[in-house]
């Protein structure tokens, strides 16, 4: 597709499910990229994967969190045994690898409530 | 952290120029000042990046000053739908380094 493409776009779960969020990047971007943003606060990094090189999964808040990547493809961000505190909209982005000033597009976001 | 400050909000006139300014007193000489977009349910939109010189696209101009320690986004002709929360960034010159957000500076376009 032509831009970044997330699903579920809103997703209701109960305390203590486990949930999977998809993320598909802009054809040919290598580098991709997690963030969570709670209601009226800021965009917190996840996690990032550039190519073949191990993830930073510096922002990634609990052992509940955690996130894979097949490839230069599809991302799953996946958060067990969902809490209260994880309801937010979880933002991906991607960037193709270039020289310099590698510009970063974002999706429309997944929305988690967590009831 | 962000390396960077912006004022929380500021109201602009529709058809005004909104001047939005940046400061990066500790910006390096391989970063580059990245501006994005938030508006209300949306993902951020990119908007316009720099390293010294200013820039301008079909969406706005970036002003650098000589001394890379402050910028200005510049919307030429503010129109309601630029109402959004408006980031700026700094970020290495080279590789896919995350961005890393502030809080930005909330602009309201006033009909």
């Amino acid at each position: 597709g032509a831009g970044v493409s997330q699903s579920p776009s809103n997703k209701v779960t109960e305390k203590g499910k486990d949930v999977e969020l998809r993320c598909d990047p802009i054809s040919g971007h290598t580098a991709l990229y997690w963030y969570r943003q709670r209601l009226g606060q800021g965009l917190e990094f996840l996690i990032y994967f550039q190519g073949n090189s191990a993830p930073d999964k510096s922002g990634l808040p609990s052992d509940r969190f955690s996130a894979e990547r097949t490839g230069e493809s599809v991302s799953t961000l996946t958060i067990q045994r969902t809490q209260q505190e994880d309801s937010a909209v979880y933002l991906c982005a991607s960037s193709l690898r270039q020289g310099t000033g590698n510009t970063i597009y974002f999706g429309e976001g997944s929305w988690l409530t967590v009831v | 952290d962000a390396k960077t400050t912006q004022p929380p909000s500021m109201d602009c006139a529709e058809g005004r120029a909104a001047n939005l300014p940046c400061n990066h007193s500790t910006i390096s000489g391989n970063e580059y000042v990245y501006w994005y977009r938030q508006i209300h349910s949306q993902g951020p939109q990119y908007i316009i990046h720099g390293l010294k010189n200013n820039e301008t696209n079909e969406m706005a101009s970036l002003i650098i000053t000589e001394d890379r320690k402050s910028s200005t986004l510049i919307l030429p002709h503010a129109t309601l739908r630029d109402t959004a929360v408006y980031y700026c960034i700094v970020r290495p010159h080279s590789g896919n380094t995350p961005l890393v957000f502030g809080k930005g500076t909330r602009l309201s376009v006033i009909a």
